[in-house]
């Protein structure tokens, strides 16, 4: 079973720390995601990475950058962390077949609460 | 720009009956249409995968279909039970790669 782990499920923060995500999967995917879900506003797409140290924006990078220095882990970083980025973070991971990703497989998520 | 939309947004129906969720997307350029489960507080469950060039596919009592054309994604759930009760997500994979999630539908079956 593709397994995919996000460190921490609940996290507070205050306003201007800088915080760190991380997500681990152990399927050896070439792909990983990072989003973000709120109420009303579904899953939005934050960053992705086809490969190591490659990273593409998504729709909202906006405050957000990441790192991906190992093929298993996909870091996000908020900077300055700032009230508006209160949410539930989901990393995603999958397989590229003949250039066309497969099925996306989620980890937990992390709520993030910044106070 | 690719956008999903789910109907309705939430349903609640009495255990057994058969329901159908439906999935609509404005851009048919897409590779596959995808299906996806989340309980209250966790991750997403991938349940279903369709590719561009396949009609529906089965897995238990899921059935999903695809209308490339129409843009338009329907999943079947037979004789639902309480444990079906989550969020239903639909998500449109694009030619740019990108996963297009709609806002999903909340499924309450009731005992």
């Amino acid at each position: 079973d593709v397994k995919v782990t996000q460190s921490s499920r609940y996290l507070v923060k205050r306003t201007g720390e800088k915080v760190f995500l991380e997500c681990v999967q152990d399927m050896d995917h070439e792909n990983m995601f990072w989003y973000r879900q709120d109420p009303g506003l579904g899953l939005r797409l934050i960053y992705f990475s086809y490969d190591v140290k490659m990273k593409e924006k998504g729709d909202i990078p906006e405050g957000y950058s990441v790192s991906r220095e190992k093929k298993e882990r996909f870091s996000l970083i908020l900077e300055s962390a700032s009230t508006n980025q209160t949410s539930m973070y989901l990393c995603a991971s999958s397989h590229r077949t003949s250039g066309i990703p497969d099925t996306q497989y989620f980890g937990p998520g992390t709520r993030l609460t910044v106070l | 720009k690719q956008e999903v939309t789910q109907i309705p947004a939430a349903l609640s129906v009495p255990e057994g009956e058969n329901l159908v969720l439906n999935c609509s997307f404005t851009d048919s350029a897409i590779y596959n249409l995808q299906w996806f489960r989340q309980d209250p507080g966790k991750g997403l469950t991938s349940l279903l995968l369709i590719q561009s060039s396949q009609r529906e596919q089965t897995s238990g009592r899921l059935n999903a279909s695809l209308d490339k054309s129409s843009g338009r994604s329907t999943l079947y759930i037979a004789a639902s039970q309480p444990g079906d009760s989550a969020t239903y997500l639909c998500a449109a994979l694009e030619y740019g790669n990108k996963l297009v999630f709609g806002a999903g539908t909340i499924l309450r079956v009731k005992s």
